[in-house]
């Protein structure tokens, strides 16, 4: 069965720090990738996608930076992390390939980013 | 992005209620999704609807696709405690990704 797994759960850093998340999808191959960003228990804000080994899509300008050196490894980034960085972050895989988006996202448990 | 609103924001019932939340937009969607999520965990598939007019069933949780397929609502029959959560809907926007609407945090109280 595939299963996704994405640390740290939470995460205190000073303004200034650097920052690496990490996510990984076991069980299926060549996944898509995203990354969310959650405020406040709100809606989702979709970051990062990918669709394939060194393929990174932006959504958003911001401080953070994605890459994607796996298949099934996705990692979000800061060189210097900013107090408008705080929030919830969940990575989520789904079936690559167009239907997709009928099958749904499964999500990690995320992690609780507080930038102090 | 086609935007999707979601109403109410917030809403607190007693367990026994009935409840209706709502997911519009302006644009047509090829499907729509709805998803439940506890604090501090990821969001979890709820349904997939994709035929204008659809209805699908989950136990006491009743999912319609509006005709044009530009909306779409949640039904729950006798809200327990467990359906405590926030529900969201998302669509497929003009790329691969979902677009998320910001959700409605649902309270249900013994």
């Amino acid at each position: 069965s595939q299963t996704i797994h994405q640390w740290p759960a939470t995460l205190v850093q000073p303004v200034g720090s650097p920052l690496s998340l990490e996510c990984t999808v076991e069980g299926t191959s060549n996944p898509n990738l995203y990354w969310y960003r959650q405020a406040a228990g709100r809606g989702l804000q979709l970051l990062f996608y990918s669709v394939g080994i060194g393929q990174i899509s932006s959504e958003v300008p911001q401080n953070l930076s994605a890459s994607r050196p796996q298949d099934r490894q996705f990692i979000l980034s800061s060189k210097k992390l900013l107090l408008s960085d705080s929030g919830f972050y969940l990575c989520a895989w789904s079936v690559g390939g167009g239907a997709d988006h009928l099958r749904g996202y499964t999500f990690g448990s995320g992690t609780r980013l507080t930038v102090v | 992005t086609q935007l999707l609103e979601q109403s109410p924001q917030f809403l607190s019932i007693q367990e026994g209620e009935n409840l209706t939340v709502y997911c519009n937009s302006s644009s047509v969607f090829s499907s729509l999704q709805w998803y439940r999520q506890e604090p501090g965990e990821g969001p979890v598939l709820l349904v997939t609807v994709v035929t204008g007019g659809e209805v699908k069933k989950l136990k006491r949780l009743t999912f319609q696709f509006g005709d044009a397929r530009k909306d779409s609502s949640l039904h729950i029959t006798a809200a327990q405690p467990g359906d405590t959560g926030l529900y969201l809907c998302a669509g497929l926007n003009s790329g691969y990704a979902l677009n998320f609407g910001k959700g409605t945090s649902l309270l249900v109280t013994p």
